[in-house]
């Protein structure tokens, strides 16, 4: 299938750092991103991972172990502004980008 | 910049009226996707190009046709556009080979 899992909702405070999981199943896999979305706003790309281990962007880094399926955008030094909804896809290369339901988070003062 | 232009930004249509949003890119990627996005849920695929290869999802209503001229441009026709239809709708581009897509500002479509 198609499906990748990753919780609805996630409060953290300003300053904090949140971890957003997100498990996929295989068939289709290319590799894993990540997207940010503001409200009223498209998704813009934030990192990629095809193969294990951690790609730092900045405040945002992302992890994937594809032996267990199973990927995370870590948010570091949270500001207000972070408050969105994030989304795990996956695809890449010649294969379609599909997104999971999406995390919305929201930072707390 | 904008790399990934889509008009109009709002569109409003009658149920039933055939109606047509467009979307045209830039950055002559080969891969063009249209996803449909509801209130709090996440963009769902409907159609995307690989080059003039189309690829319609299984689950994409028959009611929702695509049409790729050419690289820069592609178009999505809703055929007969009922009340759940409404929604936003997203275009976005990649690079064959690619990890990145690029999104536009999306249509966000109101059926009366």
């Amino acid at each position: 299938g198609q499906s990748l899992e990753q919780p609805s909702e996630v409060t953290a405070v300003e300053g904090a750092i949140v971890q957003i999981n997100c498990t996929y199943q295989t068939s289709g896999f290319y590799g894993l991103s990540w997207y940010q979305q503001h409200d009223g706003g498209a998704p813009t790309f934030l990192s990629y991972n095809a193969l294990d281990g951690l790609e730092e962007t900045g405040r945002f880094s992302s992890f994937l172990s594809r032996s267990d399926s199973y990927g995370y955008l870590l948010l570091q030094e949270l500001q207000m502004k972070d408050s969105a909804s994030y989304f795990c896809a996956k695809g890449g290369g010649n294969t379609p980008l599909v997104f999971g339901k999406g995390t919305r988070l929201s930072v707390i003062a | 910049d904008a790399m990934v232009i889509q008009n109009p930004r709002y569109q409003v249509t009658q149920f039933g009226k055939p109606v047509t949003l467009s979307c045209s890119q830039t950055l002559n990627h080969n891969v063009m996707y249209w996803y449909q996005q509801k209130s709090s849920q996440a963009p769902k695929l409907l159609f995307h190009y690989y080059d003039k290869d189309f690829n319609n999802e299984a689950d994409t209503p028959d009611n929702f046709q695509s049409r790729r001229p050419n690289t820069s441009f592609c178009f999505l026709d809703i055929r007969s556009p009922g009340l759940g239809d409404a929604a936003m709708y997203l275009c976005a581009t990649s690079a064959g080979g690619g990890k990145v897509a690029f999104f536009g500002q999306g249509t966000r479509l109101t059926v009366v």
